[in-house]
């Protein structure tokens, strides 16, 4: 099983553009997150999926979209990219109480 | 407003020696408390978690202790290794079931020989 993961790895956007992160899980999870982590920060949840076609926002959705179809992927998008989005992104997923967390993507807005 | 506040920011301890995380939350319906160990460019991954129906939870070097009169939990790495330098979250959940994490924001931890 590969787990949790997400691409790109790394990217650099301009203010305004617009950008999805990928997140996809092959552990047949229904549960899946989107974290952002800022320096010092810990991790805040941005938006959370219990299935595919439901989702809901998490403590700091406003500039993020999400969308569930499949069990298997659970993109971000940022539609009018902002310097303070600049962050790194987490993706994880959860069967039971333990959350499987993927590699992160670190985006930057310039 | 901050459901789980983590203390301290930054820990540096010596080769050997125990290492110590507090963590205090407000909500009483929280009833799953784990602990998240990140190495540098790498993701989350679970270390340890406690329910509240124990007061201790220990698996190899490291020990949860929880104190439900004083709504707080904390880690201890005994004998702690450089290879433990990481950055540890502690969080909470209220409910059974799947709702999200409440994450506190993090120790950064440097065992030094």
């Amino acid at each position: 099983n590969a787990g949790v993961t997400q691409t790109p790895k790394f990217r650099i956007l301009k203010i305004g553009q617009s950008m999805t992160l990928q997140c996809a899980q092959d552990m047949n999870h229904n549960y899946m997150y989107w974290y952002r982590q800022d320096p010092g920060m810990g991790l805040k949840l941005i938006y959370y999926s219990v299935g595919a076609g439901i989702t809901d926002k998490g403590e700091v959705p406003n500039g993020y979209n999400v969308s569930r179809s499949t069990t298997e992927d659970f993109p971000l998008r940022l539609e009018l990219a902002a310097p303070s989005q600049t962050s790194v992104y987490f993706c994880a997923s959860s069967y039971r109480d333990e959350q499987f967390f993927g590699p992160g993507t670190r985006l930057t807005v310039l | 407003q901050q459901q789980v506040k983590q203390s301290p920011q930054s820990l540096i301890v010596q080769k050997g020696g125990i290492s110590i995380i507090n963590c205090a939350y407000e909500n009483t319906a929280f009833d799953y408390f784990p602990w998240y160990q990140q190495f540098p460019g790498k993701g989350p991954a679970l270390l340890i978690a406690i329910r509240p129906d124990v007061s201790e939870k220990k698996e190899g070097r490291f020990t949860i202790s929880f104190n439900k009169s004083a709504k707080q939990f904390s880690l201890h790495i005994m004998d702690s290794q450089p290879g433990d330098s990481a950055t540890y979250f502690c969080a909470a959940r209220r409910d059974s079931g799947n709702t999200p994490l409440v994450f506190g924001k993090g120790t950064r931890l440097s065992v030094i020989a």
